[in-house]
């Protein structure tokens, strides 16, 4: 079974450049997560996805993030502009749907750089 | 609001020298505590969940155990493929303000040394 796809895996960008990461869930996942990992830090949760509706995204600076998950399926992440403090891991995840949340299966992640 | 906090942040053991690590947690209504494991350049593996204080859970050389207040990951005989980053998280469970939402914390580097 092929397990969370991001691409891409690296990023280098200069800062008020855009960004955009790409995810594609676990087959019959219903339920989509965006996290940023800082350098020695655990993951923190951007947003989470139920089918098409993002049902948690207290935590996603609308100011220059935007994310979007159109037919329920792959999911993309946008920044723009990214600033310096952007640079990190980008990780998705993907687990069954309601009720149960457990099991996140991560993606690899997009490393990004802001230069 | 939820909080995880992970010790030693850092450990090195010889191949073969058992020891813990440590997850401790402040949460409204626990639904589940995560373990991880994360190698470097990846995304996190998941190991075992936990439902309730008195569980236990085995893979391998490893078993987590659950109180009200944390857990721990017990590392029996490690070897070197052992080496990795263990992440522990918290889920809130209905009725808090964060239901379903993972909470981690910063992880433990494990070091196991040939």
């Amino acid at each position: 079974e092929a397990g969370v796809v991001q691409s891409p895996r690296y990023k280098i960008i200069e800062k008020k450049q855009p960004v955009a990461f790409w995810c594609n869930p676990i087959s019959g996942h219903n339920t989509l997560y965006w996290y940023l990992q800082n350098l020695g830090q655990g993951p923190e949760l951007l947003i989470r996805y139920e089918n098409e509706e993002a049902v948690d995204d207290s935590q996603l600076p609308k100011d220059r993030f935007s994310a979007e998950r159109l037919k329920g399926v792959d999911s993309t992440l946008k920044i723009q502009p990214a600033e310096l403090g952007d640079s990190a891991v980008y990780l998705c995840a993907s687990s069954s749907g309601l009720p149960s949340y457990n099991e996140q299966f991560f993606g690899p992640g997009t490393r990004l750089t802001v230069l | 609001e939820d909080q995880v906090t992970q010790s030693p942040e850092a450990l090195r053991l010889q191949e073969g020298e058992s020891s813990s690590l440590n997850c401790s947690y402040t949460v409204s209504g626990l639904r589940g505590l995560f373990w991880y494991r994360q190698d470097p350049g990846k995304g996190p593996e998941f190991l075992f969940t936990l439902y309730s204080a008195g569980e236990e859970k085995e893979k391998e050389r490893l078993k987590a155990t659950l109180t009200k207040k944390e857990s721990f990951l017990h590392i029996t005989a490690p070897k070197p493929e052992d080496s990795a980053t263990y992440l522990c998280a918290v889920q809130e469970g209905a009725g808090g303000t964060s239901y379903g939402k993972l909470t981690f914390g910063q992880g433990t580097i494990l070091t196991v040394h040939p």
